[in-house]
This record gives C-alpha cells, sequence and structure tokens, in this order.
C-alpha cells in the first residue's frame, strides 16, 4: 500500500501570510495528488485536483505543485476563511484511495 | 445540483453489521463518469477511506477493511450503500458518502460532492 506523510501536523499562521503544506508519497504517484478543506462539523471540500489543478470556484490563492512522491499546497495570502484542517488524498491505478494524515492550520 | 444524503441507524451493537445507504438526487448512480463512495472520520481523528463502487458493478475497497466492507449501487432506487460487518468501537465514526470529479471528460478520483454526514456509534 502507498504510504503518504502530510507535514506539518499543525500550523499556526497571521493572516496574509504564504502558508505551505507538503505531501509526501512512499511510491511514485505521477500527479494523482487531491487536496481538501475541512471545516468543523463540515464534510471536506475539494481544492486541488491531480497535483495542481483548481477545483470550480477555488480561489485562486490556493495552489498546488508537484508529482511523482513531493507534492505542496500553498494559500498564496492567508485569510480568515482558510482556518481549517486540510488534507491530501492520493490514489492509484487501482483506484485505491488513501488521505494523509491532516494539517489544522489556525491564525496566530 | 447534485445532492447526497446519507441515512441509517445512528446506533449499532459490538458485533454487528453497519448499514447506511446514501440517497442520490440531481444525479444518477448509473453515470459512468461517476464513482460513488464512503469515507469516515472518526471524532477527533482524519479521514478514512472505506470503499467505492461504479454502477457497472466494480468495486474498490480500502485493503485494511476489505475483510468486513460491501458497498454496492442500486440503480432502479438511484442509492447506493455501505455494509460494515463485526463492528466494534472502534468503528464509531461520521460516515460520509461522496462523489468523484468529473473535469474536461476525465474522471478524478477525487470526491468532490459530499453527503452531510451521518454519525454512527457502536455501543452497546
Amino acid at each position: 500500500d502507498i504510504q503518504m506523510t502530510q507535514s506539518p501536523s499543525s500550523l499556526s499562521a497571521s493572516v496574509g501570510d504564504r502558508v505551505t503544506i507538503t505531501c509526501q508519497a512512499s511510491e511514485d504517484i505521477s500527479k494523482y495528488l487531491n487536496w481538501y478543506q475541512q471545516k468543523p462539523g463540515k464534510a471536506p471540500k475539494l481544492l486541488i485536483y491531480d497535483a495542481s489543478n483548481l477545483a470550480t470556484g477555488v480561489p485562486s490563492r490556493f495552489s498546488g505543485s508537484g508529482y511523482g512522491t513531493d507534492f505542496t499546497f500553498t494559500i498564496s495570502s492567508l485569510q480568515p476563511e482558510d482556518i481549517a484542517t486540510y488534507y491530501c488524498q492520493q490514489y492509484d491505478d487501482l483506484l485505491l484511495i488513501a488521505f494523509g494524515q491532516g494539517t489544522r492550520l489556525d491564525i496566530k | 445540483q447534485l445532492q447526497l444524503q446519507e441515512s441509517g441507524p445512528g446506533l449499532v451493537k459490538p458485533s454487528e453489521t453497519l448499514s447506511l445507504t446514501c440517497s442520490v438526487s440531481g444525479g444518477s448512480v448509473s453515470s459512468s463518469s461517476s464513482y460513488w463512495g464512503w469515507v469516515r472520520q472518526p471524532p477527533g481523528k482524519g479521514l478514512e477511506w472505506i470503499g467505492s463502487v461504479h454502477y457497472s458493478g466494480s468495486t474498490y475497497y480500502n485493503p485494511s477493511l476489505k475483510s468486513r466492507v460491501t458497498v454496492s449501487a442500486d440503480t432502479s432506487s438511484n442509492q447506493f450503500s455501505l455494509k460494515l460487518s463485526s463492528v466494534t468501537a472502534a468503528d464509531t465514526a461520521v460516515y460520509y458518502c461522496a462523489r468523484t470529479a468529473y473535469y474536461f471528460r476525465v474522471v478524478i478520483i477525487g470526491f468532490e460532492f459530499w453527503g452531510q454526514g451521518s454519525l454512527v456509534t457502536v455501543s452497546s
């Protein structure tokens, strides 16, 4: 099974800061990496699909990059409404899915 | 707009089978460009994929749960379902049903549409 290592597990930042979260796969997963935002008591929301593509309606301050085993999720200018937990999620050729452990983001 | 709604018992006894149904509106379970899945989240913890189904009958399961899980689709009722057998307290979680994304004629194995979630507690 492919293992995902997401870091950091928690992060504090100020409004306007650039925020970066990383996700590392235990083996090459090509571009098959998605990112989600989850707010308390709510279902996750797909933000980025296939490593770098913005899902419909997602603000452009969110972005993703990477290929193979190393991936990065970035918020270019943190807004108060971005406070949430963020998850990476990979899938493979067998359509098996695994989520990262999550990164809890709050305001400093 | 696609909507998904989970339904089923909120309390299940240990060793019994957890059964949930996801009702789909605004879309069709028979869509060839969709995979329908279940994701769970224990209280205060992260997300765990359980399994997915395509209307064709193809199923995909988390290897760690595969021996206890059945996911199926019912095109006549436009629903899909989850059965998890031999449950323990560790299966207590919010269970979400979800549908994969579809962009530029390509199925993305990421969940873009979600139900609101259903809390299932395993306790005697």
